[in-house]
């Protein structure tokens, strides 16, 4: 079956800590993985997808098939990183739906 | 551009009530998608449509219906509200055309719905 986990629904870091949201998926095929964020009071947005192998806002995040993770790392986090972050996961080409996980909630302490 | 829009933002229903959301994105994107919020539960697909004319069940689209009969609009009707359908409702639309945004999924900013 097709399955995004992300275990962990708060997480709780003080300012300049280092960062990591969990997230592994469950997929026959070759995935694209995504990590979306939802700030206070914004709408969903993408905030990084593993095709592109790039840096946003000082977040990166590796797909490693052997282990199905594509966790997302940041070594300083900041108050503004305070957020919910959502993994997602979209099918081979040909496939239309995409499976969101259930979110883990980013507190960046004073 | 707009982007995604959504229509109405907030919305109080008594349960056998019907209301239809309205999600209209103006980036001539292909698909469209309507996705359910709830706490803990994350975002869980209703149905979608890869174009125009076209609909598809998700995960969990009992209680719902869909129109998609232009490209640019997509429908979501609730026929007769139920309690466990009160939650934050999102549209979403993407493009699978090759580009910076390919398969990158552009939100609406929610309608939050509450059944009593």
């Amino acid at each position: 079956a097709q399955r995004v986990t992300q275990p962990e629904k708060l997480l709780s870091v003080f300012k300049g800590a280092p960062v990591e949201l969990k997230c592994n998926y469950s997929y026959s095929g070759s995935p694209e993985l995504f990590w979306y964020v939802q700030y206070s009071r914004q709408r969903l947005q993408l905030l990084l997808r593993h095709i592109s192998r790039e840096s946003i806002k000082g977040f990166t995040a590796d797909l490693n098939k052997g282990e199905t993770s594509f966790h997302l790392k940041k070594p300083f986090a900041q108050e503004e990183d305070s957020a919910m972050y959502y993994c997602a996961l979209k099918g081979a080409s040909g496939t239309y739906k995409y499976i969101f996980g259930t979110g883990t909630r980013l507190k960046v302490l004073a | 551009n707009a982007g995604v829009t959504q229509t109405p933002k907030f919305r109080v229903l008594k349960t056998g009530q019907s209301m239809t959301l309205l999600c209209a994105q103006d980036m001539n994107h292909e698909y469209m998608y309507w996705y359910r919020q709830d706490p803990g539960m994350g975002l869980r697909l209703i149905h979608y449509s890869v174009g125009e004319g076209t609909t598809a069940k998700g995960e969990v689209p009992d209680g719902y219906n869909v129109s998609r009969l232009k490209k640019q609009n997509f429908l979501l009707g609730l026929e007769s509200a139920a309690p466990s359908q009160t939650s934050v409702y999102f549209c979403a639309s993407s493009s699978p055309l090759a580009g910076a945004h390919y398969n990158e999924q552009f939100f609406g900013p929610g309608t939050r719905l509450t059944v009593l």
